[in-house]
């Protein structure tokens, strides 16, 4: 157990619908980044948020959007969705905000998006 | 294309076999990380490697970093079958602060 959790842990979903995925980080971590898992596409980070403040953005469509609230976890919105959404979103935590930090990652949410 | 190559893709031994899983970049990265995952779970990091020619030890894993920080390979002795898993190895290039993964080595040991 990394003492990062996710809810939901299954969704499905139809096309054209918005989705709301959440993460608890570890106690103390002030990180949170959030990536997205596909067959296709592999392990790609979407945004890190440090201490409610967004630090980095990779790969995210601009129908997604993230947000860390004051008691540090965080939300991943997806809207307008299309069936290549479907994949394992994973969030992980670390303590700070360096690239080199440990970074524990959840269980992660499965979206199917029929 | 992937910032990370890794190879092989798959690979299926039999158990107190050895494997290596290799993993490489045109860009330099300032550290390299190697995690396993495992069906319905998220990554788990196993090492980091930050020095060029660096060869760390964990159990009978051996992880190595290139001398000129932009490879890195994962060996594994006497392999068992918990060490199944797919294995990824991950990095943030000198020029970028965004961490990249390798697409990633399906390793199964048979029993």
């Amino acid at each position: 157990d990394s003492g990062v959790t996710q809810t939901p842990k299954h969704l499905i979903t139809a096309t054209g619908q918005r989705v709301t995925l959440r993460c608890s980080p570890r106690s103390g971590d002030l990180s949170v980044y959030w990536y997205q898992q596909s067959l296709d596409q592999g392990l790609q980070f979407l945004i890190q948020y440090y201490n409610g403040e967004e630090r980095a953005k990779g790969n995210i469509l601009e129908r997604f959007s993230a947000q860390q609230f004051p008691d540090l976890h965080s939300e991943l919105n997806l809207s307008s969705l299309e069936l290549g959404d479907s994949a394992l979103y994973f969030c992980a935590s670390s303590s700070a905000s360096g690239r080199t930090d440990t970074q524990y990652f959840g269980p992660g949410t499965r979206l199917t998006v029929l | 294309t992937q910032l990370l190559e890794q190879s092989p893709q798959f690979l299926s031994i039999q158990e107190g076999e050895n494997l290596t899983v290799y993993c490489n970049s045109s860009s330099v990265f300032s550290s390299l990380q190697w995690y396993r995952q495992e069906p319905g779970e998220g990554p788990v990091l196993l090492v980091t490697v930050v020095t060029g020619g660096e060869v760390k030890k964990l159990k009978r894993l051996t992880f190595q970093f290139g001398d000129a920080r932009k490879d890195s390979s994962l060996h594994i002795t006497a392999a068992q079958p918990g060490d199944t898993g797919l294995y990824l190895c991950a990095g943030s290039p000198s020029n970028d602060y965004k961490l990249s993964f390798g697409a990633g080595t399906t390793v199964t040991v048979r029993a």
